[in-house]
């Protein structure tokens, strides 16, 4: 069956270490991966969108691999601040239709 | 407006009653999703428009589940004989691209179902 994992547990870091946040997919063949950030109670904002002929993507403190032998896609954050938490989400293309997210990983940084 | 944006932000309902959920996507975006998100879940895809006609439809759970875009641009999400477990938030998100692109979504609509 199709499934994408992320951490299921929260990651919980310090200020100023770098956060690396795992997205691993099986039976799924995505021409692209997305991931994005939601805060509670709103709505999930995009962040990076790397493609399947991409290996890295980089993105201000943001790094996104993507590795479609291994299928999986590592986000980075580094320079961590307590704004950055959250819970950051995956998604895969299907089919150029529609994308499927995984269940996120909560992001803690504390001070 | 500048931002997807849903009505009602929240709506609390009695199970067997009818419900309408409104989406108004970013002006001149042609794709439009649905979603639907459970507490400590990740969004469920539920139906995908390119202008007025529903492309995706996969991801409806059953036909107590409808959603319209007459005009191309708002989009009404319609549920008949709600159910407790049909409680969620139910996300809306627009797009540019005709192929999957980057998402703006909305705040979402948060349904209880009593």
């Amino acid at each position: 069956s199709q499934k994408i994992e992320q951490n299921s547990e929260a990651l919980n870091i310090q200020e100023g270490k770098t956060a690396t946040l795992t997205c691993n997919y099986t039976n799924y063949s995505p021409a692209y991966l997305q991931w994005y950030r939601q805060d509670p109670g709103r709505g999930p904002v995009f962040l990076l969108l790397i493609r399947e002929n991409e290996k890295e993507k980089r993105k201000e403190r943001l790094k996104v691999t993507f590795d479609t032998t291994l299928k999986q896609s590592l986000f980075h954050i580094t320079a961590s601040q307590p704004a950055d938490s959250a819970t950051y989400l995956c998604a895969l293309d299907v089919n150029g239709n529609k994308l499927v997210f995984g269940a996120g990983t909560i992001l803690r940084v504390k001070s | 407006g500048a931002g997807v944006s849903q009505t009602p932000s929240n709506k609390v309902t009695e199970k067997g009653k009818y419900v309408e959920l409104r989406c108004d996507p970013i002006s001149g975006h042609t794709a439009l999703y649905w979603y639907r998100q459970s507490l400590g879940q990740g969004p469920e895809f539920l139906i995908y428009f390119q202008g007025t006609g529903a492309a995706d439809d996969s991801g409806l759970p059953n036909d107590r589940f409808f959603a319209v875009r007459p005009e191309g641009s708002v989009s009404t999400l319609k549920i008949q004989r709600t159910e407790r477990g049909d409680s969620a938030v139910y996300l809306c998100a627009s797009s540019s691209a005709r192929n999957t692109g980057e998402l703006f979504f909305g705040e979402g609509s948060r349904l209880t179902v009593l």
